[in-house]
């Protein structure tokens, strides 16, 4: 059973809307990260977290914001989304996240389509 | 140039039958860590095993094993005795030394799809 958990499992947002999705884990991780995945494609990193600040940001547009408010929790604001961000959206987790070589346990991801 | 290779895009085997999902790496890093994850349809990505660099012995965990050599660079996965169950996508990822600060080092393949007829 996945401790890492994804809310909501399905979403669907017009360009105009703001919308949130969340993670959190039960696992005294300090890492959280943030991945968008495309159909048939590896997940591509966006955001991590360690010890409750943003260490790595893989230039992503603005139209994401993640937030961390501690470190069980994860959020990633969305606005103004293009309908080419419609994607899988992973949350993973991590003992520290000091470096990227611990292992990453990911939750069941937020299915995202933008209209 | 890739980082992570997973040649075979796509696999088909009958069940029972024993398969290999093949991982070739690049790295100049003398530590680094290689994983295995499996992604079922239903979307999450399931840790399977993740082996450092100084370790070349080779793992079993029940009907699934890695052989890992690093003349070749290759951190091979079979599973043995196919199931139905094990129809998914596999993926292979490389993380490099932790003494570097700056962005991402860690880089998934491309994936293998596997499908295992009944």
């Amino acid at each position: 059973d996945t401790e890492v958990t994804q809310t909501p499992k399905h979403l669907v947002m017009g360009m105009t809307n703001k919308k949130s999705l969340k993670c959190e884990q039960h696992m005294g991780h300090r890492a959280m990260y943030w991945y968008k995945q495309k159909a048939k494609k590896p997940p591509e990193l966006m955001f991590v977290y360690s010890y409750e600040k943003l260490s790595i940001n893989e230039s992503v547009p603005s139209r994401f914001s993640p937030e961390c408010p501690n470190s069980s929790l994860l959020n990633l604001h969305l606005h103004a989304l293009q309908p080419e961000d419609s994607a899988l959206y992973l949350c993973a987790s991590s003992r520290d996240g000091l470096s990227l070589s611990d292992t990453q346990y990911f939750g069941p991801g937020t299915r995202l389509t933008v209209l | 140039a890739q980082k992570v290779t997973q040649a075979q895009t796509e696999i088909s085997v009958v069940e029972k039958e024993d398969v290999t999902l093949d991982c070739v790496y690049e790295t100049r890093d003398t530590t680094y860590y290689l994983f295995w994850y499996k992604q079922p349809p239903s979307g999450e990505l399931v840790f399977l095993i993740r082996r450092n660099s100084f370790d070349e012995q080779n793992e079993i965990s029940g009907r699934y094993s890695w052989n890992f050599q690093k003349s070749t660079s290759s951190f091979n996965f079979t599973i043995t005795a196919s199931q139905v169950v094990d129809s998914a996508v596999y993926f292979c990822a490389l993380s490099e030394s932790s003494l570097k600060n700056t962005g991402n080092q860690f880089y998934f393949g491309t994936g293998t799809s596997l499908t295992v007829i009944p």
